[in-house]
């Protein structure tokens, strides 16, 4: 099992849908959670942290669940400008503090 | 302000050579990661430097190596390169390695170097 896992998608929506990913992580002593984007052949870029209390960023809401373990990204009013792979991360303490990335989920945002 | 910056973009070897990739952090982070990206795969990985100390490596043998100079600029050593070691290879940054909230460990990337092994 992987220590994070996402749903790989792909997630072909209309502009202007709501869209949820959600990523599960194994490891009871992870101590921060991030969202990223990468498109395609680029770096990925930080789209936000994950506090506990959850937050939103525009059109983007974070949350987390530690007694679940997972975290969710909710993408509202999508722009075809958000096709992009979206990349849980999480970094936990033990074992050597280590940064784990998702393999991704894929959004094709659809004119 | 400037962001992570990596060099070279691309760098095409035979088997069995020797690679060098460098990295500089953005002013005032002390960390550094280092990934690998294969084609079509997730970020793995590679190597982590804090404070000039390599503080943890990932699942990669030891061909794998690095360092991270006083300025905390870093360099990634691949040896004697195989074939599958063709990938984008990613470069990281952030203020702090470990405690301190999310924002300290907010890892900020480069552009990548893309390594052709033929």
């Amino acid at each position: 099992r992987k220590e994070v896992e996402q749903d790989p998608g792909p997630f072909n929506v209309p502009e202007g849908a709501t869209v949820a990913f959600n990523c599960t992580y194994s490891n009871s002593a992870s101590q921060s959670f991030f969202w990223y984007r990468q498109d395609c052949r680029k770096e990925p870029k930080l789209l936000m942290s994950v506090y506990s209390s959850g937050n939103e960023d525009g059109r983007f809401t974070a949350q987390l669940n530690r007694a679940s373990q997972y975290i969710s990204l909710l993408i509202r009013d999508s722009k075809l400008s958000d096709s992009a792979t979206y990349l849980c991360v999480v970094n936990r303490g033990t074992g050597g503090f280590k940064t784990i990335f998702g393999a991704g989920t894929r959004l094709f945002v659809k004119a | 302000e400037a962001g992570v910056t990596q060099s070279p973009t691309h760098l095409i070897k035979t088997r069995g050579q020797q690679a060098t990739l460098r990295c500089s952090p953005i002013s005032g982070h002390t960390s550094v990661y280092w990934y690998q990206q294969a084609l079509g795969l997730g970020l793995q990985f590679l190597l982590w430097y804090d404070e000039g100390e390599e503080r943890n490596r990932g699942n990669f043998p030891p061909r794998f190596s690095g360092r991270q100079f006083p300025n905390y600029s870093s360099e990634l050593n691949v040896n004697a390169l195989e074939l599958e070691d063709s990938a984008l290879y990613l470069c990281a940054s952030s203020l702090v390695g470990r405690g301190g909230g999310a924002k300290e460990n907010e890892q900020f990337f480069g552009p990548g170097t893309r390594l052709t092994v033929l």
